[in-house]
């Protein structure tokens, strides 16, 4: 079947611009996560939901960040006012469940770059 | 403090032959999970083995097996008979339920690069 999918896979833009990044996870999992990873690091957990609401979004690194995920399937990161440091890939995970389910399923991310 | 260290940025291994990655991790949690991940230049996070906390027995997924030693709080990965096509970034992770959710944590990861 299909797996976690992510666009755009690569997303150029000007510093204080407004960006949306896509998820659509796997039908019918319910949980989905959100990760930045920064060159030659690990990924940085930002956000989970849980069906349609942010379970833990204690990652996002301040109020430009937000997300959603308003139909419990398909979530949007939204990131206002771009700063250069923002520049990282964007990874989506989801599993069937938080808790049962151990294994994350992920999406081949987002390649941000503010330029 | 680092939740997940890999104190290997990078390891070489002759085709064929065994490597160990190094994973060390923090958690004053009874329950945990321990999870290893391959990142091929392509960017796609790949799972290969997952040890929860109180599993007695090392998990082993074919050629992939985790030494897991829980009084030293380490879960290394063991690859066998190594191939080309395991050249990668590999992430050791955990999961812990935190503030009644369940977070993953990566350590920096470790650059495998096999030699023929």
């Amino acid at each position: 079947g299909a797996g976690v999918s992510q666009t755009p896979s690569n997303k150029v833009t000007e510093k204080g611009k407004y960006v949306e990044l896509r998820c659509d996870p796997i039908s019918g999992h319910t949980a989905l996560y959100w990760y930045r990873q920064s060159l030659g690091q690990g990924p940085e957990f930002l956000i989970y939901f849980q069906g349609t609401g942010a379970a833990d979004d204690s990652g996002l690194p301040n109020d430009r960040f937000f997300a959603v995920r308003p139909e419990g399937s398909v979530s949007t990161l939204k990131i206002q006012r771009t700063e250069r440091g923002d520049s990282a890939v964007y990874l989506c995970a989801s599993s069937p469940s938080g808790a049962a389910t151990y294994e994350q399923y992920f999406g081949p991310g987002t390649r941000l770059t503010v330029t | 403090a680092q939740k997940i260290t890999q104190t290997q940025p990078g390891m070489f291994v002759q085709e064929k032959e065994a490597v160990t990655l190094d994973c060390t991790y923090d958690t004053s949690d009874q329950s945990y999970g321990l999870f290893w991940y391959k990142q091929p230049s392509s960017g796609e996070m790949i799972f290969l083995i997952y040890q929860g906390s109180y599993d007695e027995q090392n998990a082993t997924e074919g050629r992939y097996s985790l030494n897991f030693q829980k009084a030293r709080k380490s879960a290394n990965l063991v690859i066998s008979a190594s191939q080309l096509g395991d050249s990668a970034m590999y992430f050791c992770a955990m999961r812990e339920f935190t503030s009644g959710t369940y977070k993953y944590i990566f350590g920096t990861g470790t650059r495998l690069k096999v030699l023929a």
